[in-house]
């Protein structure tokens, strides 16, 4: 079965730079969720997308922003990283309505390494 | 507000062993409650869920019970196996928002031969 996959794998950055991940959502999930965790840390919630329209916004710092596109892949743009952005940042996806019967899908994640 | 509190690791035990891992929310309303399971470098799989009171949730011989007396949703499991080594999270979801979990703070499992 499809799974939520996310791009790239991992990322190297420096700090004040830009990075930009990706999430495709299995096919027919309409919500996207993004999550931050931190090393040993339990996931944080981001931002939440659900046809097209941010549903829902978490700690998300203003220097980040993200979107869903009209195929209902998502992307996270960081800009201006710094040290603390270092983290593995997991997107997930579900049908809107039944997240809370059946829990959501999450992708392997994009581990961000800013240096 | 909501929160979600599992008891602190690492939990070490031999193969065979008897698991308990501790989880307890506080929220309002009637969430929905899973456990998420989280291999080395790895994302969070769902590994079982419940979504009222006295619901008992299983999976791959894991199981937890929606307890509301007691806000509790403890994992356990009769025994363990060395590939059950990994890190648990409980979490909380709330039936009427847009689907955003809340996570405890994991529990790592170790499990030795």
């Amino acid at each position: 079965a499809a799974g939520v996959i996310q791009s790239p794998r991992h990322l190297i950055k420096e700090k004040r730079e830009t990075a930009t991940l990706k999430c495709y959502p299995i096919p027919r999930h309409d919500t996207v969720y993004w999550y931050q965790q931190g090393p040993g840390q339990d996931p944080q919630f981001l931002i939440s997308f659900y046809e097209k329209m941010q549903s829902d916004k978490g700690s998300i710092p203003d220097r980040f922003s993200a979107q869903q596109f009209s195929d209902y892949h998502s992307e996270l743009n960081m800009s201006s990283l710094e040290l603390g952005d270092s983290a593995l940042y997991f997107c997930a996806s579900s049908v809107q309505g039944f997240t809370t019967n059946y829990g959501y899908t999450f992708g392997s994640g994009t581990r961000l390494t800013v240096v | 507000g909501n929160s979600v509190t599992q008891m602190e690791g690492p939990v070490t035990l031999s193969e065979e062993a008897f698991l308990t891992i501790n989880c307890t929310y506080t929220a309002t309303g009637y969430p929905s409650l899973f456990w998420y399971v989280q291999y080395p470098g790895e994302g969070l799989q769902l590994l079982l869920k419940a979504t009222k009171a006295d619901d008992k949730g299983s999976n791959k011989g894991f199981e937890a019970t929606y307890r509301k007396e007691t806000t509790s949703f403890h994992l356990e499991k009769g025994s363990v196996q060395v590939s059950d080594s990994a890190v648990y999270f409980c979490a909380l979801g709330r039936s009427s928002n847009t689907g955003k979990l809340i996570f405890g703070q994991g529990t790592t499992l170790q499990v030795k031969p």
